[in-house]
C-alpha cells in the first residue's frame, strides 16, 4: 500500500524555522519526482516545492523563494522541507505528494501535516 | 507566473443531474507534443486532494467515468455526468507547465 506520512508540524513563533519531513513507503521512493503543496485554514491549495527523483532539479514557488529549502535522502524514503523567517501567512497544511503535475497517474498525496505560526 | 481561473465558485446539484466546472488558464497550457499540461483534483471533505483528470481528459485509476475533462490550450471543462453524493467537495484545476498552479476551487454541493 502506498503511504506518504508527514510529521514535524506544529506551533512556531514568528520568525522561526522548521523543518517537516514525510516519509514514504509502499512504492520505489527513488523513481519518483516529490512536491510539497499547502494549504492555509479555509483557503486553496498553494504549490511550494519540487524535487526530482535524483534532487537534480528543484523548483520553488516565487512567493517563497529564498525562505525554503526542499531535500530528500532516498536512502531513507524520505523529503523534507526547511522553512526560514516564518511568517504568520505561512500557517497551513503541508502536504507530501508524488509526482504531481507528471503528466500521470502516479499522483499521491498525504494526510498533511499542520504548520501554525502564532506568537 | 501562470493564472488558473475557476468559475463557478460553488455549484448545488440536484443527484442524478449533470454539473460543469470551467477553467481559464492565462496562457497556452498545449505543447508541441500535443499534450495540455492542466490536471482536475478533488478535495473531499477533511481529505487530501486526489487527482481525477490528468493531461486536460485522461480519467486518474479508480475515477468513475462519469468524470470526464474536455477542453485544450487555455480553456478547459470538467464535467460530472451525473452527480452523486459522493462527488461534494471542493475541485481544483492545476496547471504543470511552469511550476504548478492552481485555481481558486469551485466548491460543489448536492441540493
Amino acid at each position: 500500500e502506498v503511504q506518504l506520512v508527514e510529521s514535524g508540524g506544529g506551533l512556531v513563533k514568528p520568525g522561526g524555522s522548521l523543518k517537516i519531513s514525510c516519509v514514504a513507503s509502499g512504492f520505489t521512493f527513488s523513481k519518483f519526482t516529490m512536491n510539497w503543496v499547502r494549504q492555509a485554514p479555509g483557503k486553496g491549495l498553494e504549490w511550494v516545492s519540487t524535487i526530482s527523483s535524483s534532487s537534480t532539479y528543484i523548483y520553488y514557488a516565487d512567493s517563497l523563494k529564498g525562505r525554503v529549502h526542499i531535500s530528500r535522502d532516498n536512502a531513507k524514503n524520505s523529503v523534507y522541507l526547511q522553512i526560514d523567517g516564518l511568517r504568520d501567512d505561512d500557517t497551513a497544511v503541508y502536504y507530501c505528494a508524488r509526482a504531481v503535475g507528471s503528466s500521470s497517474a502516479d499522483d499521491f498525496w498525504g494526510q498533511g501535516t499542520l504548520v501554525i505560526v502564532s506568537s | 507566473d501562470i493564472l488558473m481561473t475557476q468559475s463557478p465558485l460553488s455549484l448545488a446539484v440536484t443527484p442524478g443531474e449533470p454539473a460543469s466546472i470551467s477553467c481559464r488558464s492565462s496562457q497556452s497550457l498545449l505543447q508541441v507534443n500535443g499534450i495540455n499540461y492542466l490536471d482536475w483534483y478533488l478535495q473531499k471533505p477533511g481529505k487530501s486532494p486526489q487527482l481525477i483528470i490528468y493531461m486536460g481528459s485522461n480519467r486518474a485509476s479508480g475515477v468513475p467515468d462519469r468524470f470526464s475533462g474536455s477542453g485544450s490550450g487555455t480553456d478547459f471543462t470538467l464535467t460530472i455526468s451525473r452527480v452523486e453524493a459522493e462527488d461534494v467537495g471542493v475541485y481544483y484545476c492545476m496547471q504543470a507547465l511552469r511550476g504548478l498552479t492552481f485555481g481558486g476551487g469551485t466548491k460543489v454541493e448536492i441540493k
